[in-house]
């Protein structure tokens, strides 16, 4: 079973607020990933790391940004919230050698 | 033309039927494939992996990889209300000039009525 946590579950804010979506995972695992996903809709890449220090964006632009300092922690944030940042957001993890990645619950994001 | 081209249903099917959910694939450097299985508002979670092709058992599913037709394949058997949830295929070249990404159908939703 994965061990990969990510808070709030859920989120409502106001417009032009900052937030930051917190990842976490006990697995050790050096590969993490962010992907959005509105309801009924693809799951999009928008943010990977291969270890500590190490961030790329992924295939769908966003105005997210994240970072990696620990192996276990993988936050993204937001500075200035708008309406269109509304989605779901995944956070993923995987092992090296490995691309079968395991997924967190999921943060509702819901900017008013 | 997307990379994975996936089914998205909706499927619907009665308790206790065998439930067949398919992917096709563009890219031959592909090895690596998983099927995810998501309910309403939850993240994925992972059901079945296998490399190259071949079938892999577990339970009550079943997967197969063609990789000369280029087509994946989920089945189900006897399935149950439980089942009821959006299937995701994706799959990955093992590291090559992906770095470990995965790409995504676009899943499949499917209903187990009682």
């Amino acid at each position: 079973e994965a061990d990969i946590y990510q808070t709030p579950r859920y989120l409502v804010i106001g417009t032009g607020k900052k937030i930051t979506l917190e990842c976490s995972q006990t697995m050790g695992h050096d590969k993490m990933y962010w992907y959005q996903q509105d309801p009924g809709m693809e799951l999009h890449l928008i943010h990977y790391s291969y270890g500590v220090n190490s961030t790329e964006k992924g295939d769908l632009s966003s105005e997210s940004t994240v970072s990696r300092i620990r192996t276990e922690h993988f936050p993204l944030t937001l500075e200035s919230a708008r309406p269109s940042h509304t989605s779901q957001y995944l956070c993923a993890s995987a092992g090296l050698g490995t691309d079968t990645q395991y997924f967190g619950p999921g943060t509702r994001l819901t900017v008013l | 033309q997307k990379e994975v081209e996936q089914d998205p249903g909706p499927l619907s099917v009665p308790e206790g039927a065998i439930v067949s959910l398919n992917c096709t694939y563009s890219n031959s450097a592909f090895q690596y494939f998983m099927w995810y299985r998501q309910y309403s508002r939850k993240g994925p979670e992972l059901l079945m992996y296998t490399y190259s092709s071949g079938n892999k058992e577990d339970g009550r599913f079943t997967a197969q990889v063609d990789k000369s037709s280029k087509y994946i394949s989920l089945f189900i058997r006897d399935s149950q209300p439980s089942d009821s949830a959006t299937y995701l295929c994706a799959m990955s070249d093992g590291g090559g000039t992906s770095y470990g990404k995965l790409t995504f159908g676009q899943g499949t939703i499917l209903t187990v009525h009682p």
